[in-house]
């Protein structure tokens, strides 16, 4: 079974900070969701990512699949990023998702 | 694409009855997933399907808990009966096999009195 550690699993932020949350697993897998849920209960997949970093406008995403370790960045973040953040690992030969218990950001403006 | 749809939004339900929840993948995707989220545990996978054949059930809780997919395009996830512990917000998500375009569907709220 693959356990997934995120931390932290509060974080509160003021606008405009840096965030980091990271994320590690324990078994090998193909690939890397993380995943965005927001207030209401929708879930976004941010990125899926197997190697290297990945970036979509203030979000970047990084994995080190040596390390079974994967991080999330948020660069100059804002109230609207305030959401619970969760890592996904995908297992190898298989689609579905592990997941993290989630981190809850909070930014205050 | 209208994205995962699935129905309904909300369910209140009392003890004992038959619960079915719906779900309609995206179109060419061929891997549809039943997942539930609940505050102690939060998500965990139900089962998952690929080409409409089930390929892991390993996490329906027990007999009360069927899923089916008759088709590509319509899947079921059916609780008979439904207790109080079922309660929870159960997802429906799809994927090619690739995984990119992996999209949740915007959950049932399940609520057993």
């Amino acid at each position: 079974k693959n356990e997934v550690e995120q931390s932290p699993q509060n974080l509160t932020a003021q606008e405009g900070e840096f965030i980091t949350i990271n994320c590690s697993y324990s078994v090998g897998i193909s690939a890397l969701h993380w995943l965005q849920q927001h207030p209401g209960g929708g879930i976004v997949s941010l990125f899926m990512l197997s190697s290297g970093k990945k970036k979509h406008g203030r979000l970047i995403a990084t994995i080190n699949i040596q390390e079974k370790h994967s991080s999330l960045h948020i660069t100059a973040s804002h109230p609207r990023d305030s959401a619970v953040y969760i890592c996904a690992p995908r297992g190898t030969g298989a689609n579905n998702l592990f997941f993290g218990t989630g981190t809850r950001l909070t930014v205050i403006p | 694409d209208a994205g995962v749809i699935q129905s309904p939004r909300h369910e209140v339900t009392e003890m004992g009855q038959e619960v079915t929840l719906r779900c309609k993948p995206i179109s060419g995707h061929n891997s549809l997933f039943w997942y539930r989220q609940t505050m102690m545990r939060g998500l965990e996978l139900l089962i998952y399907f690929n080409n409409n054949v089930p390929i892991d059930d390993s996490g329906m809780p027990e007999d009360r808990f069927s899923a089916k997919m008759p088709n590509a395009s319509f899947s079921t996830l059916k609780i008979q009966p439904s207790e109080p512990r079922d309660s929870a917000v159960y997802f429906c998500a799809s994927s090619p096999d690739s995984g990119y375009g992996y999209t949740f569907g915007s959950g049932t709220r399940l609520t057993v009195v």
